[in-house]
């Protein structure tokens, strides 16, 4: 079961801004551990869409961003596009339980 | 650049063991570190184990221990991820991914195989 907590949907028209919440603990995100965000369009991998809280792979729009604060990240979506519908994933590593990577519960963005 | 292409559909009976492989091209296996992530149908990704990059041993989710294995052939370049005593909450898309660093902590997965459908069904 997820460690880090996402609200399971968030929509918008084109062209407005969305954010994501992805929660966590003291011992993922609370430690300083570093959040990282996926893509995953409809039947498809993952993909990379955000490292290291806030960096952009080569070839991600500007249009994505992360920040971390606390137990919580975020990712925010502006100039949303048909094309962003998707589903968004955090992940994190977790001190606990002898160490491990751990996800969000997941996010499905609609765009309306 | 690193690219992963996995083995194909697996439709297994309760109880029995699946073996799904991972083939890397444009890198050697040996300078990556594998990792294994399910993702059952309609739910989120779940981590199951992989590769150290600093202790060299493989880790794997406690959830998981005891039964799966992940190896590597390093002269094919191939790396497996075998689960036995599957039940149907196994069914899933099993996908390979590696680290983008040689840390532990700060990591992430970049970049991903296109996934493996594993049907645990009677």
């Amino acid at each position: 079961q997820s460690v880090l907590t996402q609200p399971p949907s968030v929509s918008g028209a084109p062209g407005q801004r969305v954010t994501i919440s992805c929660t966590g603990s003291s011992s993922n995100i609370g430690a300083g551990y570093n959040v990282h965000w996926y893509q995953q369009l409809p039947g498809t991998a993952p993909k990379l869409l955000i490292y290291d809280d806030k960096n952009r792979p080569s070839g991600v729009p500007d249009r994505f961003s992360g920040s971390k604060s606390g137990t919580s990240a975020s990712l925010a979506i502006t100039g949303l596009q048909a094309e962003d519908e998707a589903d968004y994933y955090c992940q994190s590593y977790d001190s606990s339980l002898s160490g491990s990577y751990v996800f969000g519960t997941g996010t499905k963005v609609t765009v309306l | 650049q690193v690219q992963l292409l996995q083995s194909g559909v697996e439709v297994k009976n309760p109880g029995a063991s699946v073996k799904v492989s991972c083939k890397v091209s444009g890198y050697t296996l040996t300078e990556l570190s594998m990792h294994w992530v399910r993702q059952a149908p309609g739910k989120g990704l779940e981590w199951m184990g992989g590769f150290d990059p600093e202790d060299g041993e493989t880790m794997y989710a406690q959830k998981f221990q005891g039964r799966v294995t992940m190896t590597e052939d390093t002269s094919t370049d191939t790396a497996y991820m075998e689960l036995s005593s599957l039940r149907s909450e196994d069914t899933a898309v099993y996908y390979c991914a590696t680290l983008a660093m040689t840390t532990v902590t700060n990591n992430w997965f970049d970049p991903w195989g296109q996934g493996t459908l594993v049907t645990v069904s009677s």
